[in-house]
């Protein structure tokens, strides 16, 4: 099915453990993105990626690392996991920049680290 | 820094009535505005998207001005309905420099209309 899928969609994991949570979109969208989620906070930007191989930080990357082999996957790793990583975790793509484009989010995966 | 505000966390409206949320933006310049709407447990889903050359954009019962002087963008849904009820967020590009095509989200406003 054509779209942008994230799983796992729950997740949980102990302190210390490191997870990875899978994002591929089938539009061969160049930009992506992820983002986590919390009461207070709205979305803010962990990391994004302009092209395959092209990767930036955004707000708050500390213990996140990402990577982007290929164009349609964007997986996001948590190193060492903590309990302040308990969030939503939100992965979505757009077309490239300059064109006025809307962002496509994914379901989001609710990691809960305890 | 650059700020988006949305200056309601919730919007409490009756069945019929317009809703007005309100999104407000410091030390930016953007060249145009998105809505999104998110529903609990979903991902945000883009709405509109609005110009900076346009003053208004309309889509069904939805309207969405941009001032650039002001600085706002008003979101307006007429004759709201109960399905209406969701979280609606505001999202601007974050800026033409370093970062490339990312979306600063403001934190939502959520509405609910009563029946």
């Amino acid at each position: 099915d054509a779209g942008i899928t994230q799983s796992p969609r729950y997740k949980i994991t102990e302190t210390g453990r490191q997870v990875t949570l899978m994002c591929h979109q089938t539009w061969s969208h160049s930009y992506m993105f992820w983002y986590r989620q919390d009461l207070g906070h709205g979305l803010r930007l962990i990391y994004y990626s302009a092209a395959a191989d092209i990767t930036d930080k955004g707000e708050v990357p500390d213990g996140y690392v990402v990577s982007r082999s290929k164009t349609e996957n964007f997986p996001l790793t948590l190193e060492s996991a903590t309990r302040s990583q308990t969030s939503v975790y939100f992965c979505a793509s757009r077309s490239p920049r300059g064109l006025n484009t809307e962002a496509f989010f994914g379901q989001g995966t609710r990691l809960t680290v305890v | 820094s650059q700020k988006i505000e949305q200056n309601s966390e919730a919007l409490n409206i009756q069945e019929g009535k317009t809703a007005t949320l309100t999104c407000n933006y410091t030390n930016y310049s953007p060249a145009y505005l998105q809505w999104y709407r998110q529903d609990p447990g979903r991902g945000p889903v883009f709405l509109l998207l609005i110009r900076e050359n346009e003053k208004e954009k309309r889509k069904e019962r939805l309207k969405v001005t941009f001032d650039t002087t002001l600085k706002q963008s008003l979101f307006h849904i007429t004759a709201s309905q109960p399905a209406d009820s969701a979280t609606y967020l505001c999202a601007l590009d974050e800026g033409y420099g370093g970062s490339q095509g990312n979306l600063i989200f403001g934190k939502g406003t959520k509405l609910s209309v009563k029946p």
